[in-house]
């Protein structure tokens, strides 16, 4: 089984700041990782397939890069809507969910 | 607009069944994969289980492996999770969710269904 750790578990910052959230697979995964957004009450959104598409809607200032082990979600400029929980996402023989990074507006 | 709707979640005590079920309209159902997800209080995403478009072909976490049953009514443009031998950590809320093609990620989700197992 593919496990994915994201990093940090919370990110704390002020609008109109960058932020740049990690997740590193256990072993590759290609580009087969996407990004989702929960916000409190809600469903999860898909954000990001293929580890750098955006989903439809989704803003531009969200981008996703990296293949193999390695990917990155980056907000290019926080907005006090993006507060929420981002979770990474793959299939090997089965969907596995990183454990979410907390995005937190000051 | 791709919606989903799930029923039957409530409070069973551990070691009951439920079934839970998801129904679809706007899209062409027996097309795509469909999956459940759970969420328990306060924690994060636990992929449950899935099926193909047609129902031949189901997975299963091994949490859950030998007492869920994922099934699925084309007909019907519904999904089903069966449920049984619920212990207190089935808890959560649980999601049906549409594949957005071929084993590809989650483009749909419906609200969520709440399921307590508790005496």
């Amino acid at each position: 089984e593919i496990v994915l750790t994201q990093s940090p578990a919370t990110l704390s910052l002020s609008p109109g700041e960058r932020a740049t959230l990690s997740c590193r697979a256990s072993q590759s995964v290609s580009s087969n990782l996407a990004w989702y957004q929960q916000k409190p009450g809600q469903a999860p959104r898909l954000i990001i397939y293929d580890a750098s598409n955006r989903a439809t809607g989704v803003p531009a200032r969200f981008s996703g890069s990296g293949s193999g082990t390695d990917f990155t979600l980056t907000i290019s400029s926080l907005e006090p809507e993006d507060s929420a929980v981002y979770y990474c996402q793959q299939r090997s023989t089965w969907w596995t969910f990183g454990q979410g990074t907390k995005v937190e507006i000051k | 607009e791709v919606q989903l709707v799930e029923s039957g979640g409530g409070l069973v005590q551990p070691g009951g069944s439920l079934r839970l079920s998801c129904a679809a309209s706007e899209f062409t159902f027996s097309s795509y994969g469909m999956n459940w997800v759970r969420q328990a209080p306060g924690k994060g995403l636990e992929w449950v289980s899935a099926i193909s478009g047609g129902g031949g072909h189901t997975y299963y976490a091994d949490s859950v492996k030998g007492r869920f049953t994922i099934s699925r009514d084309n007909s019907k443009d519904t999904l089903y999770l069966q449920m049984s031998s619920l212990r207190a950590e089935d808890t959560a809320i649980y999601y049906c969710a549409k594949e957005g093609g071929h084993a590809k990620p989650f483009d749909s989700w419906g609200q969520g269904t709440l399921v307590t197992v508790s005496s």
